[in-house]
């Protein structure tokens, strides 16, 4: 059981917008550490999609965005593409001194 | 570029002990905080533990905490994973990943190397 919850999965059509919940408590997300996420493609490393809550690392499409509120956080992906068919985990870090993980969101585009 | 080249993975019986290594290249090895992280077949990102840049500081998630030892040597610019009485859960892809300089994300990964568990 993860410590960050997330929707097993997600869908949208091409062209739509989906967003993905993450779901924390008062000693990590609601304890004002910061919200990262990663994008895992079939067969691959996970890929730092979004850090600091909202900003993106250099190369990675204004498409995707970040938010963050009290105990949870969003991505959002808009102008859905084929190629965004991936695993998504929502991160962040724990007052027991750990970095925690959500369980992951497959992301179906239909 | 940036590059994190793990291996040491390998079959290995409950109870085993088995070492990773991750080859660093493409930035200043020394000036980084460094993680493992692993995934299980079919499951989520699980981070195992990280070290300090001169090795000062580590801290461990508490299934691993006693088994597993994480460390460093900045002169060979390289990262290790010594696990020791190993069990089937610990079956998964560790992954060798940088510590993000600004925040407590990780801003590189290696292509992990499988470790299997089993009789």
């Amino acid at each position: 059981q993860s410590v960050l919850t997330q929707p097993p999965s997600v869908s949208g059509a091409p062209g739509q917008r989906v967003t993905i919940s993450c779901t924390g408590s008062s000693s990590n997300i609601g304890a004002g550490y910061d919200v990262h996420w990663y994008q895992q493609l079939p067969g691959t490393a996970p890929k730092l999609l979004i850090y600091g809550n909202s900003n993106r690392p250099s190369g990675v499409p204004d498409r995707f965005s970040g938010s963050k509120s009290g105990t949870s956080a969003s991505l959002a992906i808009t102008g859905l593409q084929a190629e965004d068919e991936a695993d998504y985990y929502c991160q962040s870090y724990d007052s027991s001194l750990r970095r925690v993980f959500g369980g992951g969101t497959e992301l179906t585009v239909l | 570029e940036v590059q994190l080249v793990e291996s040491g993975g390998g079959l290995v019986q409950p109870g085993g002990s088995l070492r990773l290594s991750c080859a660093a290249s493409g930035f200043t090895f020394s000036s980084y905080w460094m993680s493992w992280v692993r995934q299980a077949p079919g499951k989520g990102l699980e981070w195992v533990a990280n070290i300090k840049q001169d090795g000062s500081e580590k801290y461990y998630v508490d299934s691993v905490k006693g088994r597993f030892t994480i460390s460093r040597d900045n002169a060979k610019n390289s990262l290790y994973l010594q696990m020791n009485s190993l069990r089937a859960e610990d079956t998964a892809v560790y992954y060798c990943a940088r510590d993000c300089p600004y925040d407590f994300c990780f801003d590189y990964w290696g292509q992990g190397t499988l470790v299997t568990v089993s009789s």
